[in-house]
């Protein structure tokens, strides 16, 4: 099984902040690494996939980066409405999530 | 639009059964993989397994934690995906999501069924 790991697990950080979530895996996955927005209560947002692919309909303050075994999510000039738990998942092998990072807004 | 719509959670009781549906809408469902996914209240997502199409054999693959307990299947004439669960445990009790596809990101997810075991 592909570990992931996810630092930090949580961050409190205030409006317009940049926000960089990392994801270290056990072993390479090339690009195959995707992450998600999970709000209280809803089911899991697509947000990037296969690295650095944002996906349709994702405002481009999101992004991602990375291959092999570590990958950046960046949230550029933070809004009140990316409090979240943000998630990565590799499809290389059996899926895998990481333990996931809460975001809090000041 | 893609629409995906689990139903059929509910309380049980340890050591019974409880099945699942995924009802799909906006696509060609027997073109398409379908998998199902869980999490624990409060916890992480976890995968649960899922089920090829026709074309790829309509095989299935599961988690480790779930593997001889559960069983997907599907039914293409009515674009529904089933997760029969038995032997449930009290560390099943989670929200179960299903979402279209196998691999790479999915895009595609259910508002999600409750399923709680407990005595």
């Amino acid at each position: 099984e592909i570990v992931l790991t996810q630092s930090p697990d949580f961050q409190s950080v205030t409006p317009k902040e940049k926000v960089t979530i990392t994801c270290r895996a056990s072993q390479s996955i090339g690009t195959n690494l995707h992450w998600y927005q999970q709000k209280p209560g809803q089911s899991p947002k697509l947000l990037i996939k296969s690295a650095s692919q944002s996906f349709s309909g994702v405002p481009s303050r999101f992004s991602g980066s990375g291959s092999g075994t570590d990958f950046t999510l960046t949230i550029n000039s933070l809004e009140a409405e990316d409090a979240a738990t943000y998630y990565c998942h590799q499809s290389s092998s059996f899926p895998t999530f990481g333990q996931g990072t809460r975001l809090e807004i000041k | 639009e893609v629409q995906l719509v689990e139903s059929g959670g509910g309380l049980v009781q340890p050591g019974r059964s409880l099945r699942l549906s995924c009802t799909a809408s906006g696509f060609t469902f027997g073109d398409y993989a379908m998998s199902w996914f869980r999490q624990a209240p409060g916890k992480g997502l976890e995968w649960v397994g899922f089920i090829r199409s026709k074309a790829y054999g309509g095989t299935t693959e599961y988690a480790a934690s779930v593997k001889g307990r559960f069983t997907i299947s599907r039914d293409d004439s009515k674009s529904i995906a089933y997760l029969q669960m038995n032997s449930l445990k009290t560390e099943d009790t989670a929200v179960y999501y299903c979402t279209r596809g196998a691999a790479a990101g999915r895009a595609y997810w259910g508002q999600g069924t409750l399923v709680t075991v407990s005595s």
